[in-house]
């Protein structure tokens, strides 16, 4: 099976802009989670979707969002970037609904904003 | 945010040696993973606890769910090169109502040939 796919794997943004990141995850996983990696905070979670629909949320600012297709792909969005939003983004697939099984974890996208 | 109290924070050891390193929280855990993660790529799962009191080995790694379901360690036996890497701990929650991870802070292990 391919692995869990995050594009783009950099992105460099200017304060203020929107971002969109993108998420496969891998064949037959219909729940994707997304979590925050910074040098200062660690991994942090920011939500959960399964089947099109957000089940759970993590303590972030309504800036970030974002949402599953039909063909369990996700994309958050990060609106209004700031600086502190420079962070490693990854994107977790797995295969049970309730998540027991283990989490597979794409690449990451690197976003630096300036 | 809630993290788990990872330990130690970087470890220098020499190849051959065995490495120990441990997470505790004070909330409980239905599910205490173990992943690696190295530079330019997301965490690797190595191993994965379902029950307190389990004990799991995967070559040269074994790590154990606390019987308080609180924490977890992980040990690296005959350490190698190839075992540079951080190592993160990551607590799960899961229900009907959705699934999260909750991590450690991380160990830096660094593996002298």
């Amino acid at each position: 099976k391919a692995g869990v796919t995050q594009t783009p794997r950099y992105l460099i943004k200017t304060r203020g802009q929107q971002v969109t990141l993108s998420c496969s995850p891998i064949s037959g996983h219909r729940s994707v989670s997304w979590y925050q990696q910074t040098p200062g905070q660690g991994l942090q979670f920011l939500f959960e979707y399964f089947s099109e629909t957000q089940r759970n949320k993590g303590n972030f600012p309504g800036r970030f969002s974002g949402r599953q297709f039909s063909n369990s792909r996700s994309e958050m969005n990060v609106s209004t970037l700031e600086l502190g939003d420079s962070a490693l983004y990854l994107c977790a697939s797995y295969e049970i609904p309730t998540g027991v099984g283990g989490y597979t974890f794409g690449s990451g996208t690197r976003l630096t904003v300036v | 945010g809630q993290q788990l109290n990872q330990s130690p924070q970087s470890m220098f050891i020499q190849e051959g040696e065995d490495v120990s390193m441990n997470c505790t929280s004070s909330s409980i855990f239905n599910t205490w993973l173990w992943y690696k993660q190295e530079p330019g790529e997301g965490p690797v799962l190595l191993i994965a606890l379902y029950k307190a009191g389990e004990l799991t080995s995967n070559g040269r790694l074994t790590a154990q769910f606390g019987i308080t379901r609180k924490d977890s360690f992980l040990n690296i036996s005959a350490s190698i090169p190839s075992d540079v890497g951080i190592y993160f701990c990551a607590g799960q929650l899961a229900g009907t109502s959705g699934s999260r991870l909750t991590f450690g802070e991380g160990t830096q292990l660094t593996v002298n040939p």
